[in-house]
């Protein structure tokens, strides 16, 4: 079936160190692709994303490109911040026309000072 | 803010009962999404409507069921509720125009059932 893996976590890293949050996806046809955010105590707003392959989707310093090859959207930031701290959620969207997007696990980072 | 407002934000109630959730999407937003999210399921969809019909369902139990009025707003009704039903319920809302593919989210209503 449709499907998105993330990396486990909870991860934890030192400001300023670089960040890679894994997720692959499992798909019939070709889904577009997204990086959702949670902060605390709020909804997911989304963070960025990329609607084919090599597609390069980039927002607040964070990226993740479309890996037809390798079924993979990894995020990645170069140098993290102590607000950078939250849940990731990356997703795919199985239909076109239809917006129903199918979730990862999330990854929960703790940015430490 | 996401312009999505889901009330109430905290429901705390027991077995066997039933609760009602509230979403008014943002304005214009003819799609409704029902999210469902808890520590070991993670987000799971359980329903879309799309000006006032149903458009795709997923996880849904038949003990849930939602609806969408003719102003747009739509609700959640979870009935018999059990211990497992304890979650976080986000609604979300989508445009029209453009397949961004871009959900607006709510930031959730938590349920409690003791």
């Amino acid at each position: 079936g449709n499907s998105v893996t993330q990396m486990e976590g909870p991860v934890t890293l030192s400001e300023e160190a670089f960040l890679t949050i894994n997720c692959t996806y499992t798909a019939t046809g070709y889904p577009s692709l997204f990086w959702y955010v949670q902060y605390p105590g709020e909804g997911l707003q989304l963070l960025l994303k990329a609607t084919k392959a090599d597609d390069k989707g980039s927002n607040k310093g964070f990226e993740a490109t479309y890996r037809k090859e390798t079924t993979s959207f990894h995020l990645e930031k170069g140098s993290v911040q102590v607000s950078d701290s939250a849940v990731y959620f990356c997703a795919l969207r199985l239909i076109q026309g239809a917006q129903k997007l199918v979730f990862g696990q999330g990854t929960r980072l703790t940015i430490n000072p | 803010d996401s312009g999505v407002t889901q009330t109430p934000k905290h429901l705390i109630t027991a077995t066997g009962q039933r609760v009602t959730l509230r979403c008014s999407p943002r304005s214009g937003d003819l799609s409704v999404y029902w999210y469902q999210q808890s520590l070991d399921q993670g987000l799971q969809f359980l329903i879309q409507y799309y000006n006032g019909e149903e458009r795709a369902k997923g996880n849904i139990l038949e003990r849930f069921s939602a609806q969408q009025f003719p102003d747009l707003h739509s609700e959640l009704n979870l009935s018999s509720l059990e211990l497992g039903d304890s979650a976080l319920y986000f609604c979300a809302s989508s445009g029209v125009s453009g397949n961004t593919g871009e959900l607006f989210f709510g930031e959730g209503s938590r349920l409690t059932v003791l």
